[in-house]
């Protein structure tokens, strides 16, 4: 199975400032053949299910702020907040679907500072 | 409007058997892989399994393979989880979630709002 490990596990940043999510992968998920990352970032607030924001690793899902960044390739990847706002705080997950089992990441919970 | 809703989740003893089910509307269904994605309490998320659009493909993470089997009505637009043989290990809110193709390696783009289960003597 495909590890994905994310880091920090939670973060504070100010309003207006910049928050950034690492993650890995136990072994590449860029798949040769078409050159794609099969690499997605979810947004969870409490008591709701998961938001899709990126996926390929950095294609932005349709309505998602352009705050929202995804980059990386192979095993190492990031999400970016450009400018925190209040409405982004959240536990962010990076999940990999280059195979089954499909995995996430533990999740990295963002708050305001 | 796109839309999952789950239902059938409720408390069940250890050893026991529960079906869930996820009712689609708002796009043609036979076209998506299905997923079932689970969370236990104050935990991450944990993908269960997985149906190609057909319904002949199917995939289990290890945790509960030869226990869970899950199935699709595309007549009805509907899902299913099929929960034999449950843990407490199992406890945990299920959601329903949307393949972006008819690929079972895809993201989750449609997420429904979770039923719970409560696997407990």
């Amino acid at each position: 199975d495909i590890v994905m490990t994310q880091s920090p596990d939670s973060l504070a940043v100010s309003l207006g400032e910049r928050a950034t999510i690492n993650c890995k992968s136990s072994q590449s998920v860029l798949y040769s053949s078409n050159n794609k990352n099969y690499l997605g970032w979810y947004q969870q607030k409490p008591g709701q299910p998961p938001k899709l924001l990126i996926y390929w690793a950095s294609t932005r899902e349709s309505g998602v702020p352009d705050r929202f960044s995804g980059s990386g390739s192979g095993t190492d990847f990031t999400l970016t907040i450009s400018s925190l706002q209040a409405e982004d705080v959240a536990v962010y997950y990076c999940q990999q679907y280059y195979t089954t089992p499909i995995t996430f990441g533990p999740g990295t919970k963002v708050d305001i500072k | 409007e796109v839309q999952l809703l789950e239902s059938g989740g409720g408390l069940v003893q250890p050893g026991g058997s529960l079906r869930l089910s996820c009712a689609a509307s708002g796009f043609t269904f036979r076209s998506y892989s299905m997923n079932w994605v689970r969370q236990a309490p104050g935990k991450g998320l944990e993908w269960v399994s997985a149906i190609s659009g057909s319904g002949a493909s199917t995939y289990y993470a290890d945790s509960v393979k030869g226990r869970f089997t899950i199935s699709r009505d595309n007549s009805k637009n509907t899902l299913y989880l099929q929960m034999n043989s449950l843990r407490a290990e199992d406890t945990a809110v299920y959601y329903c979630a949307r393949s972006y193709s008819s690929s079972v390696d895809d993201a989750l783009d449609i997420w429904g709002q979770g039923t719970m289960v409560t696997v407990s003597s």
